[in-house]
Formats: structure tokens, sequence, C-alpha cells
């Protein structure tokens, strides 16, 4: 089965800064997307950056990029220029790919972020 | 357009009662995901529809579990004889492949 692990249970940042959220993974599978949502205290879970694993290209969504380490199975979550609405729990998560497997997302624990103005 | 909807938005129930929790998928979207959020167990699968099908049901924590879905649409999550272990967040999500799109989950209290 496979796991996400995120190793920080909280981080913060100060505004206008950078901050790096780290999460690894486990899997037997060669073909998988990686997810980051950010749930805010509102309890909303929103998609952050998506990331399929045939890509070698790591993802950018304006301020926010990953850094997508297939063989190290790594996928850390970079803010930057973080902003006080960035605030919020940041989850980190896994999806099967191939054919006949489970479309399920595979969470991590979570880590809260905290932006200090 | 439209995102994920569920209501109630909250539902306090008594030990013993059944609740319903609705789920309204964005349109178009054929696959639909229940999972739980509470603090002691994280997120949780709970279950996965491909249409009106439902090929992943591993989640499901116990027979007191059930979910439909309707006209590829509207799903119902059922919870019979509601115990104080089940008292969680219930997430609903859709989507078209690929990424999952969630709504404001429903928080159910069982006293």
């Amino acid at each position: 089965a496979q796991t996400v692990t995120q190793s920080q249970p909280e981080m913060s940042v100060q505004e206008a800064e950078t901050v790096t959220l780290s999460c690894t993974y486990d899997t037997s599978e060669s073909d998988y997307y990686l997810f980051w949502y950010k749930q805010p205290p509102s309890r909303q879970m929103i998609l952050v950056i998506r990331q399929e694993a045939y890509k070698q290209q790591n993802a950018t969504e304006n301020r926010f990029s990953v850094n997508f380490q297939k063989a190290a199975k790594s996928f850390s979550l970079k803010i930057s220029d973080s902003q006080l609405g960035d605030a919020a729990m940041y989850f980190c998560a896994y999806r099967s790919a191939g054919e006949g497997g489970s479309e399920k997302l595979v969470f991590g624990k979570g880590t809260k972020l905290t932006v200090n103005p | 357009g439209a995102g994920v909807s569920q209501s109630p938005s909250n539902k306090v129930t008594e030990k013993g009662k059944d609740v319903e929790l609705r789920c309204d998928p964005i349109s178009g979207h054929t696959a639909l995901y229940w999972y739980r959020q509470s603090l002691g167990q994280g997120l949780e699968f709970l279950i996965y529809f491909q249409g009106n099908s439902a090929p992943d049901k591993s989640g499901l924590p116990s027979d007191r579990f059930s979910a439909e879905r309707t006209g590829g649409s509207v799903s119902t999550l059922t919870i019979q004889r509601t115990q104080q272990e089940d008292s969680a967040v219930y997430l609903c999500a859709s989507s078209p492949g690929g990424a999952q799109y969630f709504g404001p989950g429903t928080r159910l209290t069982v006293l």
C-alpha cells in the first residue's frame, strides 16, 4: 500500500519570504499523480498544484512550485513571496494512475503553515 | 461554474440515529469520492464512484456505512445507528479524471 509522509507538523514563515514544505511517499508503482492541497480554517480543500510522475519538469503555479525527485520519492512544495492568505494546513496526496489502480487519494498528515506579518 | 456542494453543512445527531449526507458534484464529472477527516485519523478514503457504480468501497469502516449515486450525479452517504466515533468532517470530491475537487464538507457531531 502507498503511504505519504509529511515530517513537518508545523512551519512558520515571514510575509514575503519563501518556505518549503516536505513530503515523501512510498510506492512500487511507476505511474501516479502527486498533489498539494491547501485547507484554510474554512475547511474547504483547495487544489494548489499537481504533478504527473511521468513528467520530469517540475510543476509551477504562480508563487507555488514543486521539487519532484522521483528516484528519492520526494515531492516538496515551495511557496515564494508568502502572503497572509497562504496560512493554512497543507496536505500532500498520492493517486495511482495506472490501469486498474485505485483512484483514491492517499494523504499525508498535513503541515500547518503560519505566516507572520 | 459551480463547485462541489454538500449538505447539510453541519449535522448534530444523537447516538443510534441514522443520518444522510448529500453531495452534488461538479457537472460533467464522472468520478465522485467520499472521504472522512477526523483529528485522530487524518483524511481517510471511504468510497469511490465511477458513474453510478462503486468500484472501490474499501474505505467504508463498517456495514453501518453505505453510499449510492444516482443519475451519475448526486450521491448520498448514509450512516446507520450512528456512534460517537463517527463524529468527523465528511468530504466529497469529484473529478473529470486526474485531480479531485472538494466540497466544503459536512461536520457530523454524534452526541
